[in-house]
């Protein structure tokens, strides 16, 4: 499984744009990248995955260059609920593919 | 989206007693949920897989005879936390894939937090 490498924390103000970046160098061919938003004693979930270019929905967007050894998510205009930690994950589509977790962003919006 | 349930939420225990945790897929079948355990600001960390009809597969490091997993049925995984000690006390979490029509996605259930006195 690739591992992947991400910031520890970000800071932001309520109602900017957050880029977290994420670099996975050893990604494999057939890799999808996943990311996840956990808040304080819940279960991550799910919020944006992709495989190439740009994804976007109704919460966030994902930027994946053409090498796709790093990959960007971007939360539009943030508020204080988006207070989280960010996890980027790295794997196959295989119904049985293990989801391992890498250290995540805690993100930590202001007002 | 697919919905996995967990049961309970909470749970206090005395030391040396086990506890049983559930986790449910509620509108999909699961042949595979895996198993997290995450402490305060720590990522989750795998502890195993949970195969329908077979046995588990526990990463290293994971003690089986300690946490006991059976998955009898589709929709259910259970985790049992055998003679539990301080230590034990974490943050317990199930997953189980589903294919939403567009991708397949990692669902979580809400965690099970475990205090053991």
């Amino acid at each position: 499984l690739a591992k992947t490498t991400q910031p520890i924390s970000m800071d932001s103000y309520e109602g900017q744009e957050v880029n977290i970046t994420c670099s996975h160098n050893n990604i494999a061919t057939n890799d999808y990248i996943t990311w996840y938003q956990q808040f304080p004693s819940q279960g991550p979930r799910f919020i944006i995955q992709g495989y190439k270019t740009k994804v976007t929905n109704e919460v966030a967007s994902l930027f994946i260059p053409a090498d796709r050894k790093s990959s960007t998510l971007s939360l539009p205009r943030v508020s204080l609920s988006d207070t989280a930690v960010y996890y980027c994950l790295v794997g196959d589509q295989a119904g049985g593919f293990k989801t391992i977790f890498g250290a995540g962003t805690r993100l930590f919006v202001k007002a | 989206g697919a919905v996995v349930s967990q049961h309970p939420s909470r749970v206090i225990c005395k030391s040396g007693t086990s506890v049983k945790i559930e986790c449910r897929s509620l509108d999909f079948q699961a042949t595979t949920m895996f198993w997290y355990r995450q402490f305060p600001k720590q990522s989750l960390m795998l502890m195993a897989t949970s195969n329908e009809g077979s046995k588990a597969t526990y990463e290293q490091g994971v003690e089986k005879d300690k946490f006991l997993i059976n998955h009898a049925s589709l929709t259910l995984s259970t985790l049992t936390v055998t003679s539990a000690h301080p230590e034990d006390s974490s943050f317990y979490i199930c997953s189980a894939r589903a294919w939403t029509g567009q991708n397949t996605e990692a669902f979580f259930g809400q965690g099970t937090r475990l205090t053991v006195v």
